[in-house]
């Protein structure tokens, strides 16, 4: 099965734009769809992006999803940080038997 | 209010074995596909298990293949993994998540209510 890599971590100051990316090893990064998770301290991970870039109702449009083919990769960025944007955040994918998460990112809110 | 609540989690020996189960409500849980996710102590997110809405169609990580089982009893709304052969790589928070449905459709490849999770440490 394929892997799916993310930083370990990023910070940036409130208002800044920060984006993670989540790169697949084998396949095209496009084959499947990627979600993006949400997981704050003592919480259950939440859905922020679905089908690579779409947004849950609920999720402000500050946070927004794209793919890269050329570096086989999805992206999560996030502009305008919030404090409460700090979080956890796991990208994953599904190959129509397995899921497949990312390594997860620590996002820190200097 | 849906609600998915897992319990069965503890401490148990390397070798031994625990039966987890997840108590879904207020969601047709009939017709969602269920999983199995785990998170070891300060580490990331890992998928266990599948199975369909039906149970016709499961699916393990390799990581637990052969050890694991997962099943479900529709009538009592209910989602189970049973771990046998534990091991210490097996200490996680084991957590139960539906996909996503509309009343339309279901999409597999979406985690969407999960559960508060049971915390299974297996150590001598």
């Amino acid at each position: 099965n394929f892997m799916l890599t993310q930083p370990h971590s990023v910070s940036e100051s409130p208002g800044k734009t920060v984006t993670i990316s989540c790169t697949r090893n084998s396949g095209s990064i496009a084959a499947n769809y990627v979600q993006w998770y949400q997981q704050r301290p003592g919480s259950v991970p939440t859905t922020v992006i679905y089908e690579d870039n779409q947004r849950p109702s609920g999720v402000p449009d500050r946070f927004s999803g794209s793919l890269d083919s050329s570096s086989n990769s999805a992206s999560l960025t996030i502009s305008g940080l919030k404090t409460e944007d700090e979080a956890d955040y796991y990208c994953q994918c599904y190959d129509g038997s397995d899921h497949v998460f990312g390594t997860g990112t620590k996002v820190t809110v200097l | 209010e849906v609600q998915l609540v897992e319990s069965g989690g503890g401490l148990v020996k390397p070798g031994g074995s625990l039966r987890l189960s997840c108590a879904a409500s207020g969601f047709s849980f009939t017709t969602y596909t269920m999983t199995w996710v785990r998170q070891a102590p300060g580490k990331g997110l890992e998928w266990v298990s599948t199975i369909s809405s039906s149970g016709s169609y499961i699916f393990y990580a390799d990581s637990v293949k052969g050890r694991f089982t997962i099943s479900r009893d529709n009538a009592k709304k209910s989602l189970y993994l049973q771990m046998n052969s534990l091991r210490a790589e097996d200490t996680a928070m084991y957590y139960c998540a539906s996909e996503y449905c509309t009343a339309d459709s279901c999409l597999v490849w979406r985690f969407d209510y999960w559960g508060q999770g049971t915390l299974v440490t297996v150590s001598s």
